[in-house]
This record gives structure tokens, C-alpha cells and sequence, in this order.
């Protein structure tokens, strides 16, 4: 049973640099999520796709973050220029249409920015 | 906007002894998520509730929701150190049928 997997796990990069992140969901699942957990809080809502259409962006989702899934399978989570301030886990979900939201998360990316 | 609230923030306890956790809201919910986190990973779902007044067990775990559906609770019953986390609910409020907001959830330690 293959479950949600991200990739990398960790990211380490120089303020200003981009950095890509990918997620492939649970295989069957049309809903893909990605959020963003700093120390201390719980993960918060960054964007979600259904298939390939991305349905809603978080003002968390400044115009330096873009996301795609292009074929409604694996999606990425693409920071231009990152800040210090990106520094944080990035956690990708997936789930079912109509699944009482019951989502699945990935093992999630570690960013951190120097 | 929704305040959720999650207490006690920090928890830590000697293995063999029960506890409680809980979640809770000024906001009413159709369905709440409880999830487990552990350092490093990503949340493990552990049950979702729907129905005010619902109890669900899973093994030593305890999961209430609230009659109003306006809070919840995990209840523990002899803690073991494999139930160190943290623990998260992750209510729906009917208004969005796909995004989760996440309280800041409850860091548990249980010690040998």
C-alpha cells in the first residue's frame, strides 16, 4: 500500500534561491492538498486542486509560491526566491471526493532557509 | 472565522496514567478529524467524528464529540511512550466541504 510521498524531505537552501517540491498522492485520490507548518502550530491551508484544476489559493500563497498538478496525479509547490520567513514544513494531502474530508498526509518537505 | 481552541497545549505524563485532551469552538461543526503527528512526519489520522454525542474507540483512544458539535475530546487510557505526538483536531464547519483548519493541537510526552 503506497500512501502519500514527498519529495525532497529536506530542503536547506540560500535566502533568495527557488526551490520545487513534489508530492504523489494516494493513486485512486482526485483531491490534493498542501499546507505549511511552522514550529508550534498546526498545518495551515496553502492550496487544493481537484484532478488538475487548482480550486483555491490562501492569502498564506503569496506570488512568490505557485503549485501544479498538470495531469490531476503528482503536483508540485514551486517558491520563487525564498525568504527566511519560508522556512517551515510543507505537507502535501490527499483525498476522495465526498470522503468526509478524511484527508492523508505525506511525510512532509523540511525547508529551511539561510 | 472560527477560534479553535486545543488543550492543554503541553502534556506530559508517566506511562501507565490516563489523560484527556480537548478541542473546542464557538463555531458548530458537521464532521471533526483528530489526528496524530510525530516529530518529523505528517498527521496520521485517527478517526473522524460526525454525529453530536458520538463516541468511537479505537483501542486504548477514547473520541467524543460534543452534543452541540461545538467541541471534542480524546480521552487515553494507560498511556504508552508510542503515544507521544502531537495531537490535532481538525474540524469542518460545513462552509468549505474540503479544506482543514488545524488547532495548534496538544503535545503529548508520556515517560517510561
Amino acid at each position: 500500500d503506497t500512501g502519500v510521498s514527498q519529495d525532497p524531505r529536506h530542503k536547506i537552501t540560500k535566502r533568495g534561491q527557488n526551490v520545487t517540491f513534489r508530492c504523489d498522492p494516494i493513486s485512486e485520490h482526485n483531491r490534493l492538498y498542501w499546507y505549511r507548518q511552522t514550529l508550534g502550530q498546526g498545518p495551515e491551508f496553502l492550496t487544493y486542486f481537484q484532478n488538475e484544476a487548482q480550486l483555491e489559493k490562501s492569502r498564506l500563497l503569496s506570488d512568490r509560491f505557485s503549485a501544479e498538478r498538470p495531469k490531476g496525479s503528482f503536483s508540485t509547490l514551486e517558491i520563487q526566491r525564498t525568504e527566511q520567513g519560508d522556512s517551515a514544513m510543507y505537507l502535501c494531502a490527499s483525498s476522495l471526493t465526498g470522503s468526509k474530508l478524511e484527508q492523508f498526509f505525506g511525510p512532509g518537505t523540511r525547508l529551511t532557509v539561510l | 472565522t472560527q477560534l479553535l481552541e486545543q488543550s492543554p497545549q503541553f502534556l506530559s505524563i508517566q506511562e501507565g496514567e490516563n489523560l484527556t485532551v480537548y478541542c473546542n469552538s464557538s463555531s458548530v461543526f458537521s464532521s471533526l478529524q483528530w489526528y496524530r503527528q510525530e516529530p518529523g512526519e505528517g498527521p496520521v489520522l485517527l478517526v473522524t467524528v460526525v454525529t453530536g454525542g458520538e463516541v468511537k474507540k479505537l483501542k486504548r483512544l477514547t473520541f467524543q464529540f460534543g452534543d452541540a458539535r461545538k467541541d471534542s475530546s480524546l480521552h487515553i487510557t494507560a498511556a504508552q511512550p508510542g503515544d507521544t505526538g502531537l495531537y490535532l483536531c481538525a474540524p469542518n464547519s460545513g462552509g468549505s466541504n474540503y479544506k482543514l483548519t488545524f488547532g495548534k493541537g496538544t503535545l503529548l510526552t508520556v515517560n517510561p
